[in-house]
């Protein structure tokens, strides 16, 4: 119940492509669905979040899709550039509990040029 | 403006040593976690502390691991009796409150490697 289950695991995709990655978790208690980048040698970084009294969210390149009744949630990288090239992991937490992340497996992108 | 500070970066110990891993969180923030990261997969959440408290510890091993966040000074992630299985990466994460879908800011970590 606490997994957040995330696909695929790798993924290629070329320059000025759309990138999808997505995640399903089966905890309704869940209410904070944050998406983070790491590359090598560094820390997770927060790209963007959202909590599911909104379908969609968007930032820039960067837009998150959420299906409350399916228990999905996915990641689309609009033109995706060399530089997106990276590992991303979805994440759920119980926000209005408590701000421990549960994490996906993570997907290794790699943006051709 | 610093963000999260671990050290060291990287650690190495001999099997049956003991490693201590420290992190400053963000100045202002009393929330920290850790969580680890092994090849391949995905963090794991192992701790959570408020300033002398212990919030959630439900992700740490029972035996060998133990954290601590004093008054004052940083966080420490203490591994008592290394062993090969404990090498990984570990990840501090800082947040200024402790619910609510504030953002957690992670450090680089420590790249902890048991020979």
């Amino acid at each position: 119940q606490q997994q957040v289950k995330q696909s695929p695991q790798s993924l290629i995709v070329q320059k000025g492509g759309i990138s999808i990655i997505n995640c399903a978790y089966e905890n309704t208690a869940f209410d904070y669905f944050p998406w983070y980048q790491q590359f090598p040698g560094k820390g997770p970084a927060l790209l963007i979040a959202i909590r599911p009294d909104v379908s969609e969210k968007k930032e820039g390149r960067f837009t998150i899709s959420f299906n409350k009744s399916a228990k999905q949630f996915s990641l689309h990288i609009m033109d995706s550039q060399p530089g997106d090239s990276a590992t991303y992991f979805c994440a759920a937490s119980m926000g209005s509990a408590t701000n421990k992340l549960i994490f996906g497996t993570g997907t290794l992108l790699a943006v051709q040029p | 403006n610093a963000g999260v500070m671990q050290n060291p970066r990287h650690l190495v110990r001999r099997r049956g040593q003991e490693a201590r891993l420290r992190c400053s969180p963000v100045k202002g923030h009393s929330h920290v976690y850790w969580y680890r990261q092994l090849p391949e997969e995905g963090l794991k959440f192992m701790v959570y502390l408020q300033k002398e408290n212990i919030i959630d510890e439900s992700g740490m091993p029972k035996e060998r691991f133990s954290a601590e966040f004093p008054k004052e000074g940083p966080s420490i992630l203490r591994i008592q009796q290394v062993v090969r299985g404990d090498s990984a990466a570990y990840f501090c994460a800082s947040s200024l409150y402790g619910q609510g879908d504030t953002e957690a800011f992670f450090g680089q970590g420590t790249r902890l490697t048991v020979v």
